[in-house]
């Protein structure tokens, strides 16, 4: 039972484009949503979270949205750009001292082409 | 250094032997996590550090898998009698600990091969 999914596997986008990526979840009991981005051979680097009592998180050229009754959030990458290149994934986790502990999707490769 | 250190970058053992994977995480930052990623998959959580004592090891596959973090800093994940579907890339993260919306700070992994 994956409690989030990320249903496409990649995206592909020309260079100034929009990106938006994908992420659903089935437990309502989530208090944040994040969003980490992944370069090959790298770790994963923190992008933007959300709480759930938010609908929108905007941090320069990314903005989150949240659609709690549809238990479904996006990330939205504008203009897109050639080194945005890289797997997403979409993670959730609950408040509380353990914060940390997040269930993540299986991430989007994202492809933007000069 | 800077970021969360993790070494060997790369492990190749054989099935059944011992292996032990270390993490050195920000400095300051009291809390620990390790992480689990097989391929074509997102992380799974395996344990949380919370200064020197696991908080959650619920993550834990079986009791092969252990892990410490005696001095509340370096810690490290150790797997006994390895199986070949242990292997997967450890991804050890830290962050301040504490209330928090949840964000970690990954460092770039231990890829393991059990042959």
């Amino acid at each position: 039972d994956q409690q989030v999914k990320q249903n496409s596997p990649s995206l592909s986008v020309q260079e100034g484009r929009i990106s938006i990526l994908n992420c659903d979840y089935t437990n309502s009991m989530f208090d944040y949503f994040l969003w980490y981005k992944k370069y090959p051979a790298e770790g994963p680097t923190f992008l933007i979270s959300i709480s759930s009592i938010k609908d929108k998180n905007e941090d320069g050229r990314f903005t989150v949205f949240l659609n709690k009754s549809a238990k479904h959030l996006s990330l939205h990458i504008v203009p897109s750009q050639p080194g945005d290149s890289a797997v997403y994934f979409c993670a959730a986790s609950f408040k509380n001292t353990n914060a940390g502990k997040s269930t993540f999707g299986d991430g989007t490769t994202l492809t933007v082409k000069p | 250094g800077a970021g969360v250190s993790q070494t060997p970058s790369n492990k190749v053992t054989e099935k059944g032997k011992y292996v032990e994977l270390r993490c050195d995480p920000i400095s300051g930052h009291t809390a620990l996590y390790w992480y689990r990623q097989s391929l074509g998959q997102g992380p799974e959580f395996l344990i949380y550090f919370q200064g020197t004592g696991a908080a959650d090891d619920s993550g834990l596959p079986n009791d092969r898998f252990f892990a410490v973090r005696p001095e509340g800093s370096v810690s490290t994940l150790k797997i006994q009698r390895t199986e070949r579907g242990d292997s997967a890339v450890y991804l050890c993260a830290s962050s301040l600990g504490g209330l928090s919306t949840g964000e970690l700070f990954f460092g770039e992994g231990s890829r393991l091969t059990v042959l």
